[in-house]
């Protein structure tokens, strides 16, 4: 089946860095999303793609949808504590059937100890 | 605005017992879902009910059914429970009023921890 491969897993953060992450897949999607989840909560839409090439911001967040449709990546720019959780990274067509949206395997940020 | 309510929150059970996951939405959408989170293995979706009436396998329908009750409220149910089924569930809501097309972006619960000996 289809399958979104996101890196990294897992990463730590120093306040003040940059975070890049991203998310790949053998599929082409019309639709990429990435999703923020703090510990012991649900998942949260951070940002919504809907046209290839499109680069859209969220404050100190930063996505793009991949021009082949296969990709996307988030960065976030002079990190604070607060950005600490799984980050998701999601993909489907558009107006396609409510159960075809597919979740990579999240990537989790931790404070550099 | 209380968005997507999941009850219990924590839950634990002895094989073969059973129980049910009660979910219910607020914001009117057509659509939810009953998601399982485990560690290294991202969400799974379990089923999903694309609006009033309707229910759909997912990626692991196995061990569980679900019922859509109404449009509000959407339940999961483990039969006969196992050790496999240990998880984090979510569910979540999606769409508009008007039933437009799915644009991907589901509100989701804060999550009932199951966990099965």
């Amino acid at each position: 089946g289809q399958q979104l491969n996101q890196s990294p897993q897992s990463m730590f953060i120093q306040e003040g860095e940059d975070v890049s992450m991203n998310c790949t897949s053998s599929s082409i999607f019309n639709t990429w999303l990435w999703y923020k989840q703090d510990p012991g909560e649900g998942p949260v839409l951070l940002i919504a793609l809907y046209k290839a090439g499109e680069l859209t911001s969220n404050g100190r967040l930063t996505a793009q949808f991949g021009i082949t449709r296969k990709d996307s990546f988030l960065n976030i720019s002079a990190s604070i504590p607060s950005d600490v959780g799984i980050y998701f990274c999601a993909a489907q067509n558009y107006g396609g059937s409510q159960g075809n949206l597919i979740f990579g395997k999240g990537t989790k940020l931790s404070v550099k100890p | 605005n209380a968005g997507v309510t999941q009850t219990p929150k924590f839950q634990v059970l002895k094989t073969g017992q059973s129980m049910t996951l009660q979910c219910a939405q607020d914001m009117n959408h057509n659509s939810m879902y009953w998601y399982r989170q485990d560690p290294g293995m991202g969400l799974r979706l379990i089923y999903y009910s694309a609006s009033e009436g309707t229910t759909d396998k997912g990626e692991v329908p196995n061990g569980y059914n679900v019922s859509r009750l109404n449009k509000r409220e959407f339940s999961l149910r483990l039969e006969s429970a196992a050790p496999s089924q240990t998880s984090v569930y979510f569910c979540a809501s999606s769409g508009g009023t008007s039933g437009g097309p799915n644009t991907g972006e589901l509100f989701f619960g804060e999550g009932s921890r199951l966990t099965v000996l």
